[in-house]
């Protein structure tokens, strides 16, 4: 199974809502990280986690809080979030390596992002 | 981090080899060199990465230019499903920083 799924695809709410994004993977990888990607534009790294313990946040807005529940979930939650972060938000996993080595990150289909 | 340079958009016709140009005069000794590509509604996906030797896997071929300032991802046949976005990032895992990539159009 090389699969990332995201729940769920589309997701529209208010800038007063609660809501989650989800992402699961049953690769048996350790490292597993959020994008946001705006339109037409790269995605760009938000977070990451590795042994599910946070080890990169790019300064993002507290409004995004990631949750990383086991080695194979991830969550991102919302919440008071503006227009401007209407976004494609993608997931993906990866193999945990040293250093500044590689290795191939497996992205999910992405969950699409309205902010009313 | 270092940064890439790739050309906004390529043409191609379906069957023939396509080249993809990056580069990336800045990059340090020990980065990597990833290829990307995202398709239509899909989250990006992997397609090959090298250091200093060419590479070739079952999607493409990956030429590192002797002074590693540039690198050329080969479609050896391109089909309408190469369609895509192509992102050559430098770097490696976990922080990989995609610029702004080349939109490749398959011709029938």
């Amino acid at each position: 199974d090389t699969e990332v799924t995201q729940t769920p695809k589309h997701l529209v709410m208010g800038m007063t809502n609660k809501k989650s994004l989800k992402c699961e993977q049953h690769m048996g990888h350790r490292a597993m990280y959020w994008y946001k990607q705006k339109a037409k534009k790269p995605p760009e790294l938000m977070f990451v986690y590795s042994y599910e313990k946070l080890s990169i946040n790019e300064s993002v807005p507290s409004r995004f809080s990631p949750e990383c529940p086991n080695s194979s979930l991830l969550n991102l939650h919302l919440h008071a979030l503006q227009p401007e972060d209407s976004a494609l938000y993608l997931c993906a996993s990866s193999q945990v390596v040293r250093d500044r080595g590689s290795s191939e990150q497996f992205f999910g289909p992405g969950t699409r992002l309205t902010v009313l | 981090d270092a940064k890439t340079t790739q050309p906004n958009s390529m043409e191609s016709n379906e069957e023939e080899p396509v080249h993809l140009p990056c580069n990336h005069s800045t990059i340090s000794g020990t980065d990597y060199i990833h290829w990307y590509r995202q398709l239509p509604s899909q989250g990006p996906e992997y397609v090959i990465h090298g250091l200093t030797s060419n590479v070739n896997n079952r999607m493409a071929s990956l030429a590192i230019a002797e002074d590693r300032k540039s690198s050329t991802l080969i479609l050896h046949r391109a089909t309408l499903r190469d369609a895509a976005v192509y992102y050559c990032i430098l770097g490696g895992v976990p922080r990989l920083t995609f610029g702004e990539g080349t939109q490749l159009t398959v011709n029938p």
